[in-house]
């Protein structure tokens, strides 16, 4: 069964300081993962997209690296603001029959206190 | 750009009513998708269109139509409104394929009470 799996649930870090979520993923025939950040109220925004053959992919202060062999993706945050306090959600999509079929995880809470 | 506009932002139903929860973009998108989102839970595709007067089910289609006469809109009918489907809606569109990534509106609450 196709499944995302999000870590941790939720976290809360102060302002400044650097942190990791993880996603881990079960999906056949692997096409591309995404992160998403989702402001409380809003819809998600995209991040990040990485292909089978990329490993790391940089957005600002969002690095996101993927290992395919263990399917394993991290998505990792520097210097945290204030305004990164959101859900990061982590999609991964697989290709069958010419359709692509997407998987989300149920997100990660970050919330960055001062 | 306006992107992608949904609207009501909120709305309260009682059970057996049945509304229409709007959805537009303005970037000429050819793919556009309904979800839901629930506490614990990933999105869940309700329905998808990948072009005018193309339509297909996603994996929660049951209690929702949908239609899609022109490129910009793609409106979601609920037909007999249940508790089971007080949600947070989203409507999200992209261009080409769908690996291009979307662009998400910023979502319907909606209540069944």
């Amino acid at each position: 069964k196709n499944q995302v799996e999000q870590s941790p649930q939720s976290l809360i870090i102060l302002e400044g300081k650097n942190c990791t979520l993880q996603c881990n993923y079960t999906v056949s025939p692997f096409s591309n993962l995404r992160w998403y950040k989702q402001d409380t109220g809003r819809g998600p925004v995209s991040l990040t997209i990485m292909t089978f053959s990329e490993n790391t992919k940089s957005n600002g202060r969002y690095t996101a690296t993927l290992d395919a062999d263990t399917k394993q993706s991290s998505l990792h945050i520097t210097a945290s603001q204030l305004s990164d306090s959101a859900s990061y959600i982590c999609v991964v999509s697989a290709l069958t029959s010419g359709t692509y079929k997407y998987i989300f995880g149920t997100g990660t809470r970050l919330k960055v206190l001062a | 750009n306006a992107g992608v506009t949904q609207t009501p932002k909120f709305q309260v139903l009682k059970t057996g009513q049945s509304m229409t929860l709007q959805c537009a973009q303005d970037m000429n998108h050819e793919y556009m998708s309904w979800y839901r989102q629930d506490p614990g839970m990933g999105l869940r595709l309700i329905h998808y269109s990948v072009g005018a007067g193309i339509t297909d089910q996603g994996e929660v289609p049951n209690g929702y139509n949908v239609s899609r006469s022109t490129t910009e809109d793609f409106p979601l009918r609920l037909l007999s409104a249940a508790p089971s489907q007080t949600s947070v809606y989203f409507c999200a569109s992209s261009y080409g394929d769908r690996a291009y990534g979307y662009t998400f509106g910023s979502g319907t609450r909606l209540t069944v009470v």
